[in-house]
């Protein structure tokens, strides 16, 4: 079966800093990664895609970046925190090719910036 | 650009009663998927139900019920003998069939189940 797995589950960190969040898949193979954003009481934010190694969309312009340096491995980075990167992270696969398909979703991590 | 609307911020049922929430949108494509996701206080989003828009016939998943009203881009989500464990954010969500990559979220209704 699959899973996938994100890390740390919170995160507090001084504006400037870098950030590092991490997102595994076990299970299966070349799927599709996203990055997802959540403010508080809202919905989500689409803000990274992959559909394979190297391979990396941005849907909204802004101070994180992502990496996808193996086939199931998801990185999303900043060099330097601002205190509107605060929210909270959401990593999720689905199978490539099938746009029906759902999307699997980590247990998400915590971030403030303070 | 398609958006989705989520109008009750919040909604309360009791225990095994039955609760619809609501989701419109707004799209000109023909050929899309409709989704509700719930995510409980552990925050981790599970998907409950799915619907393509070329089927007419709605999607049921055990006690979870669509009402899909293509014409009038409205697709709302009926709890059926409702549980403390369905206690949670209900979000609508949408998906370009020409799409594999962007979901348009709604802003979610937070569902209270009074025992």
């Amino acid at each position: 079966s699959q899973t996938i797995h994100q890390w740390p589950a919170t995160l507090v960190q001084p504006v400037g800093s870098p950030l590092s969040l991490e997102c595994t898949v076990e299970g299966t193979s070349n799927p599709n990664l996203y990055w997802y954003r959540q403010a508080a009481g809202r919905g989500l934010q689409l803000l990274f895609y992959s559909v394979g190694i190297g391979q990396i969309s941005s849907e909204v312009p802004q101070n994180l970046s992502a990496s996808r340096p193996q086939d199931r491995q998801f990185i999303l980075s900043s060099k330097k925190l601002l205190l509107s990167d605060s929210g909270f992270y959401l990593c999720a696969w689905s199978w490539a090719l099938a746009t029906n398909e759902k999307l699997f979703f980590g247990s998400g991590t915590q971030l403030s910036v303070l | 650009a398609q958006t989705v609307t989520q109008s009750q911020p919040e909604m309360s049922v009791q225990e095994a009663e039955t609760v619809t929430l609501s989701c419109t949108y707004d799209t000109s494509e023909s050929d899309y998927y409709l989704f509700w996701y719930k995510q409980p206080p552990s925050r981790q989003m599970i998907l409950v139900i799915r619907q393509e828009a070329y089927k007419q016939q709605n999607a049921t998943e055990n006690r979870f019920s669509v009402n899909f009203q293509k014409a009038a881009k409205s697709f709302s989500l009926k709890i059926s003998d409702s549980q403390l464990g369905d206690a949670a954010m209900y979000f609508c969500a949408y998906r370009s069939a020409g799409s594999n990559y962007q979901l348009i979220w709604g802003a979610g209704t937070k569902l209270i189940i009074k025992p």
